[in-house]
């Protein structure tokens, strides 16, 4: 299994500033994603990242809300900008591994005033 | 386009099983995943099984599949403290990337 990591856990922002997240992976995988849980509901899609390729964002999810950097295979970043209290949720970065299972980090749970 | 439902809540006695259900949309569904949300926690895979399956047992754990009526279930036998949570089901097609999740089945536990 692999072994996923993000950074920060958890953090309060205020409206109208940006906030980066970081995933780490320990082993190098081809496809992360990144997923939004908000209060009491399931996980939502928001975008696949694959490294040297732009990232996919799924319907309702734009990519000057939710930029996303993959610079190598073991790395990626989630920025949420401009934030709202909308915004507050839980992201979750997800790799897929080589037998289609597919793992979660622990989450960074935001809350934006 | 494809769902995946459950029932929101399970409460169960210590020492019973738990029997969560789930169905989906997608006949071209290939994975089928049981993941577990703890407070706080992130997503915990518990296990899953391929569509050319009709049951895997692990441990505690026991993955019932009726491909043809297009359901899923989860079995937790002499169930514990420890095993209450959020318990997602969620299926992807061979082709697809993304897996689609259902709403979460919050298993309580009573004693």
């Amino acid at each position: 299994s692999a072994v996923i990591s993000q950074k920060p856990s958890r953090d309060i922002c205020q409206r109208g500033t940006s906030l980066t997240i970081q995933c780490q992976v320990d082993s190098q995988v081809t496809m992360m994603f990144w997923y939004r849980q908000q209060p009491g509901q399931s996980l939502t899609l928001i975008a696949t990242a694959n490294q040297g390729s732009e990232a996919t964002y799924e319907s309702g999810f734009v990519i000057d809300k939710f930029p996303i950097s993959r610079p190598n295979l073991t790395f990626s970043t989630l920025t949420v900008s401009n934030m709202s209290p909308e915004d507050s949720s839980i992201y979750l970065c997800s790799v897929l591994g080589n037998f289609n299972e597919q793992f979660f980090g622990p989450g960074t749970r935001l809350t934006v005033l | 386009g494809e769902d995946v439902e459950q029932s929101l809540f399970l409460s169960v006695r210590e020492g019973d099983s738990s029997v969560i259900n789930c169905t989906y949309t997608d006949s071209s569904s290939t994975y089928l995943y049981w993941y577990k949300q703890e407070p706080g926690a992130g997503l915990q895979l518990l296990t899953y099984i391929f569509s050319n399956m009709d049951m895997k047992q692990d441990q505690r754990l026991t993955v019932l599949l009726n491909k043809k009526d297009k359901h899923l279930s989860l079995r937790i036998a002499d169930t514990q403290t420890g095993d209450s949570a959020i318990y997602f089901c969620a299926e992807k097609d061979s082709s697809a990337s993304k897996i689609i999740f259902g709403s979460g089945t919050r298993l309580s536990i009573r004693p």
